[in-house]
């Protein structure tokens, strides 16, 4: 599975856009970028995941770059309850398809 | 919305005992796997399950340790003889089949061994 960096840790003022980067050059055809989160030692919790297109839930956005080499997760409007360890996974689509943890980007929301 | 659910959600145990964590996975879903989390450190793979067999498994997962789907619905992760390494937050997860799709996540349980 390809290499991601993430910012260790990011503030956001409440009810702002959270922007998450992750840079992933080293990201193969056939890998998908994903999302997850942590809350406090929480189970981590999916968030998004794509391949090439943009993609959008209810929960978040997910931009990727033409290249695929980097992407960002879009909070559109953070609350408080978004503060947590925000994680940016690439993995292959084959196998039994582990998750590898990095340590992710803290984000704080800031009332 | 069905989610994954996991018993007890805190554990405490003797070192030298054995210990028995219980998984209850999405009911369509097909792959399972155990993750633990030591207080402050990252998420670690141990162990992933499927077709009623263990198709793979990191280092930390050894002998020690072991997996098991009793019934149709419970998935359980039992370690022989826990050290005090041990401790830590133990996560299940599980997936339906298919390239490229997501796995949820159990609340965990917290394993402290004394």
């Amino acid at each position: 599975d390809a290499k991601t960096t993430q910012p260790t840790s990011m503030d956001c003022a409440e009810g702002r856009a959270a922007n998450l980067p992750c840079n992933h050059s080293t990201i193969s055809g056939n890998e998908y970028v994903y999302w997850y989160r942590q809350i406090h030692s929480q189970g981590p919790q999916y968030i998004i995941h794509g391949l090439k297109n943009n993609e959008t839930n209810e929960m978040a956005s997910l931009i990727i770059t033409e290249d695929r080499k980097s992407s960002t997760l879009i909070l559109p409007h953070a609350t408080l309850r978004d503060t947590a360890v925000y994680y940016c996974i690439v993995r292959g689509s084959g196998g039994y398809q582990k998750v590898t943890f990095g340590i992710g980007t803290k984000l704080q929301v800031i009332p | 919305e069905p989610e994954v659910t996991q018993t007890p959600s805190h554990q405490v145990t003797q070192m030298g005992q054995e210990v028995i964590l219980r998984c209850v996975p999405i009911s369509n879903h097909l792959y399972f796997y155990w993750y633990r989390q030591i207080l402050g450190q990252k998420v670690e793979f141990l162990v992933s399950f499927y077709n009623n067999e263990i198709s793979e498994k990191s280092e930390i997962f050894d002998d020690q340790f072991s997996v098991e789907r009793p019934d149709g619905s419970n998935f359980t992760l039992k370690i022989r003889s826990t050290k005090l390494e041990d401790s830590a937050m133990y996560f299940c997860a599980s997936r339906v089949a298919g390239q490229g799709t997501e796995q949820y996540f159990g609340p965990g349980t917290r394993l402290t061994v004394t």
